[in-house]
């Protein structure tokens, strides 16, 4: 059975501070990886993907995660907090070839100025 | 592309009511997937369609939701009566599972309110 845990529902920033969001994984099979975004009001997009091809992933945005395997871990970073950063975070893992997708509980971000 | 379309975005009614939300999911894209988003449960897969057939429901929490997907591109979820705890956003979602990674694209989501 595959899971995602994702640490801190609410996470505080000042703007111009660096960006963590934390991320780890259950899969018995080779993860895919995904994190999307939501802004106030709309539905989710995708930020980015981890689909094995290297395991420091960049996104969309400014953003960025990294696979660790031995850590089961995806954490979603950057450098330099913007205001416009402020959103609810969702971490999704998906094994290759099924359509079901595992979404964390999300993580708000709010950006301080 | 237009993305996935949802309509209505808001939706106000009475309990009792019966209520359809509507998705139009990208042009060929084969498998799509309505969701609901609530504070207290987070994002919840209701059902998935592939190839317009329902191929998992088991998230549908009651006989009063039901969903149809008549033709690749127009799906409905439906509530009937409408509760008050059905109130939450729905969102749809559509993939193409024949591609490599399963990436779902999201709709606006409609946001219903049952009073």
């Amino acid at each position: 059975a595959q899971s995602v845990t994702q640490l801190g529902s609410h996470v505080s920033v000042s703007e111009g501070a660096l960006v963590l969001l934390r991320c780890n994984y259950s899969s018995s099979v080779p993860p895919y990886l995904f994190w999307y975004v939501q802004y106030p009001n709309q539905g989710l997009q995708l930020l980015l993907k981890y689909t094995s091809a290297a395991t420091l992933v960049k996104g969309i945005n400014g953003f960025e995660a990294e696979f660790k395997k031995s850590e089961t871990s995806f954490h979603l970073t950057k450098p330099s907090a913007h205001m416009s950063d402020a959103a609810e975070y969702f971490c999704a893992v998906g094994p290759s070839g099924t359509y079901k997708y595992i979404f964390g509980t999300g993580t708000r971000l709010k950006v301080l100025a | 592309d237009a993305g996935v379309i949802q309509s209505p975005r808001h939706e106000v009614t009475e309990m009792g009511q019966e209520v359809t939300l509507r998705c139009k999911p990208i042009s060929g894209h084969n498998s799509l997937f309505w969701y609901r988003q609530t504070m207290m449960r987070g994002l919840e897969l209701l059902i998935y369609f592939n190839n317009n057939v329902p191929i998992d429901d088991s998230g549908m929490p009651e006989d009063r939701f039901s969903a149809k997907m008549p033709n690749a591109s127009f799906s409905t979820l439906k509530i009937q009566p409408s509760e008050p705890r059905d109130s939450a956003v729905y969102f749809c979602a559509s993939s193409n599972l024949a591609g490599k990674y399963n990436e779902q694209f999201f709709g606006p989501g409609t946001r219903l309110t049952v009073l």
